[in-house]
């Protein structure tokens, strides 16, 4: 069964660093998310992106994110300059639908970013 | 703007015990609503999905779920749980309409601890 598949599983960054957190979706799937869990929190949409374009994005997302998708299989997750509060499991997701509406996302297993 | 709330924070049942998880949402229009599990240590996992039809829906594990138009709500439930039912349970909601780049809004998450 295709699965949405993300790496690495656990980074370790300075506060500063530059991260980019990758993704693979489901290889016929268009459309593309990124959602945080901050530990003990629920999770939170970040951005979603679609035809090598954002559709919409949180407050959440900043000038310090950017999203890629660089070849037609990757997605990625830039983080210019990490925080402390960046510490969080970071989902990739993908969706395929069409005109109907109906819209089920699977998720990647996350990575999970750890800022010092 | 779109919430989910889910009641209970914290569930602990015996095995063989029933199981309801209430879910509630904010949304007028109409809503495609999902429950996702998440294992210790485990990605999200999909464990039903409502987009039309009957408002009763059988998913994975023998869990099943009703939409209840009328109170906004998509309560989870099984009625006999097992020691491996131990885990987070999501509650999300997104708007159904035209176009496939519909964000997931979640719920605070229900952490279910199953006794033997």
């Amino acid at each position: 069964e295709p699965e949405v598949t993300q790496t690495p599983s656990h980074q370790v960054t300075q506060m500063g660093q530059e991260v980019i957190l990758r993704c693979v979706p489901i290889s016929n799937h268009l459309y593309f998310y990124w959602y945080r869990q901050i530990l003990g929190q629920k999770v939170e949409f970040l951005v979603s992106f679609y035809n090598n374009e954002i559709s919409e994005k949180s407050e959440i997302f900043d000038d310090q994110f950017s999203v890629e998708r660089p070849d037609g299989s990757n997605f990625t997750l830039k983080i210019r300059s990490t925080k402390l509060e960046d510490s969080a499991m970071y989902f990739c997701a993908s969706s395929l639908i069409g005109t109907s509406g109906y819209n089920e996302q699977f998720f990647g297993p996350g990575t999970r970013l750890t800022v010092l | 703007a779109q919430s989910v709330s889910q009641h209970n924070h914290h569930v602990i049942l015996s095995e063989a015990a029933s199981l309801e998880l209430g879910c509630n949402y904010s949304y007028g229009g109409t809503v495609n609503l999902f429950w996702y599990v998440q294992y210790p240590g485990q990605h999200l996992q999909l464990l039903l999905k409502y987009f039309s039809g009957d408002p009763l829906v059988k998913g994975i594990k023998g869990f099943e779920a009703e939409f209840i138009k009328s109170k906004f709500s998509f309560n989870l439930r099984k009625p006999s749980v097992q020691w491996s039912d131990t885990a987070e349970y999501f509650c999300a909601v997104n708007a159904r309409f035209s176009g496939g780049y519909n964000k997931l809004i979640f719920g605070a998450g229900t952490r279910l601890a199953v006794h033997p």
